[in-house]
């Protein structure tokens, strides 16, 4: 069965700090690990991450993938308020009767103050 | 471009009534569609997805079933809904999931008394 764990499930920070947080996951035929960052309602897609060692980066953003440790992480520096939000991992089965399949992580609740 | 529609945003039913909750994707043709809960303030939980017409993988069972009468619309149902089916649910489309990221629809809220 595949699995997705983030850690930690919850972070209170304030303006200016930098955060990491940390998904790991067991799949079968792992095809590619994305971040989402959900606000109110429908989660928004930040990163795909396809290939070990390549990071990926989006303006105080950025997330990298270790196909060896099976695991991502999730960088948010100078963190502001609006960073505030759930932020999800999840990893893509491609292949045989798994295809097509999502598993999500049960999220991080980062909070950040003022 | 391609929009996700979901419907309706938010729902009260009692136990034991039937559900029938809506999502059609625009500006695509054979997406992968999905269904989702989530509880509050947690993870998603997949439920239902369908890479093609016809083909629809169930992950948790449950009494809640989907079908995938056209191509673009995906309908999550129940017969007798459960005080536990309470929760957002989120539908969600790819062009291809081995090459494309999800895009989400905005959601139904629905609660179960």
């Amino acid at each position: 069965e595949d699995k997705v764990v983030q850690s930690p499930l919850s972070l209170v920070v304030h303006e200016g700090d930098t955060v990491t947080l940390n998904c790991s996951y067991e799949v079968t035929n792992f095809r590619s690990l994305l971040w989402y960052k959900q606000e109110k309602k429908a989660p928004t897609f930040l990163f795909m991450l396809t290939s070990s060692g390549i990071e990926k980066k989006s303006g105080r953003l950025s997330s990298i993938l270790d196909k060896k440790e099976l695991s991502s992480i999730l960088n948010i520096t100078a963190t502001q308020t609006g960073d505030s939000a759930i932020y999800l991992c999840a990893v893509v089965n491609a292949g045989g009767t798994s295809y097509g399949k999502l598993t999500f992580g049960q999220g991080t609740i980062l909070t950040v103050h003022p | 471009s391609q929009t996700i529609h979901q419907w309706p945003a938010t729902l009260v039913q009692p136990v034991g009534s039937p559900l029938s909750l809506e999502c059609t994707v625009e500006g695509t043709s054979n997406p992968n569609l999905y269904w989702y809960r989530q509880a509050a303030g947690r993870g998603l939980q997949l439920l239902f997805y369908s890479v093609g017409i016809g083909q629809i993988s169930s992950e948790v069972p449950q009494n809640l079933s989907a079908s995938r009468p056209q191509d673009r619309q995906f309908i999550l149902s129940s017969k007798k809904l459960l005080l536990s089916d309470s929760g957002f649910y989120l539908c969600a489309w790819t062009r291809d999931v081995r090459y494309n990221e999800q895009f989400f629809g905005p959601g139904t809220r629905l609660t179960v008394l």
